[in-house]
């Protein structure tokens, strides 16, 4: 199992370029989340799909739209970028709400904005 | 809201010595606990995990974690560390039966450092 997968690992992008992150698990889970990550921040949400066919925002989810393309897929998209957008982007999965849930994160995408 | 406060932006200790990361969160209501490592240019690791029963929780590589409700507190220890275990400790909560549909809350994260 690869777990959960992301492309691209890097990317360079001038303010105004739109781009879509891609994210992918093989653990069959019904759950899957967008998050940033920046220094002395934590992670903060961005979005998250609860299950297949939903998504809802979270903490921090203006600038981006995001797309549940199936039960595996969920992508992140920036449609103007921004550099304030400059950041490590990390998808994550779990099997879904409840009491045990456990979310697993992918290796992440490092954007830079100019 | 739901807040997660790690007390300690960046602890640097020698090989051996033991160690404890702060984590307290806000919330009354029953509470899901985690911590997640992430070492140098790698993706976040689940450590541990707390959901129920026994407060103490030993997690992977020597860590454990004890959940003391009453003080709304999470803390990680080792009692020796390597330094291999240099890396940033990231503490999160969710509430499953909270108003947040079970999301997780990040604590700004701990960098700890060993020195060889």
């Amino acid at each position: 199992n690869a777990g959960v997968t992301q492309t691209p690992k890097f990317q360079v992008l001038k303010t105004g370029q739109s781009m879509t992150l891609q994210c992918a698990q093989d653990m069959n889970h019904n759950s899957m989340y967008w998050y940033r990550q920046d220094p002395g921040m934590g992670l903060r949400l961005i979005y998250y799909s609860a299950s297949e066919g939903t998504t809802d925002k979270g903490e921090v989810p203006n600038g981006y739209n995001v797309s549940r393309l199936n039960k595996r897929e969920f992508s992140l998209r920036l449609e103007s970028a921004a550099p304030s957008q400059t950041s490590v982007y990390f998808c994550a999965s779990s099997e879904g709400p409840g009491q045990l849930d456990t979310q697993y994160f992918g290796p992440g995408t490092r954007l830079t904005v100019l | 809201a739901q807040s997660v406060s790690q007390h300690n932006h960046h602890v640097i200790l020698s090989e051996a010595a033991s160690l404890e990361l702060g984590c307290n969160y806000s919330y009354g209501g029953t509470v899901n606990l985690f911590w997640y490592v992430q070492y140098p240019g790698q993706h976040l690791q689940l450590l541990l995990k707390y959901f129920s029963g026994d407060p103490l929780v030993k997690g992977i590589k020597g860590f454990e974690a004890e959940f003391i409700k009453s003080k709304f507190s999470f803390n990680l220890r080792k009692p020796s560390v390597q330094w291999s275990d240099t890396a940033e400790y990231f503490c999160a909560v969710n509430a499953p039966y909270g108003g947040s549909q079970g999301n997780l809350i990040f604590g700004k994260g701990t960098k700890l450092s060993v020195k060889p």
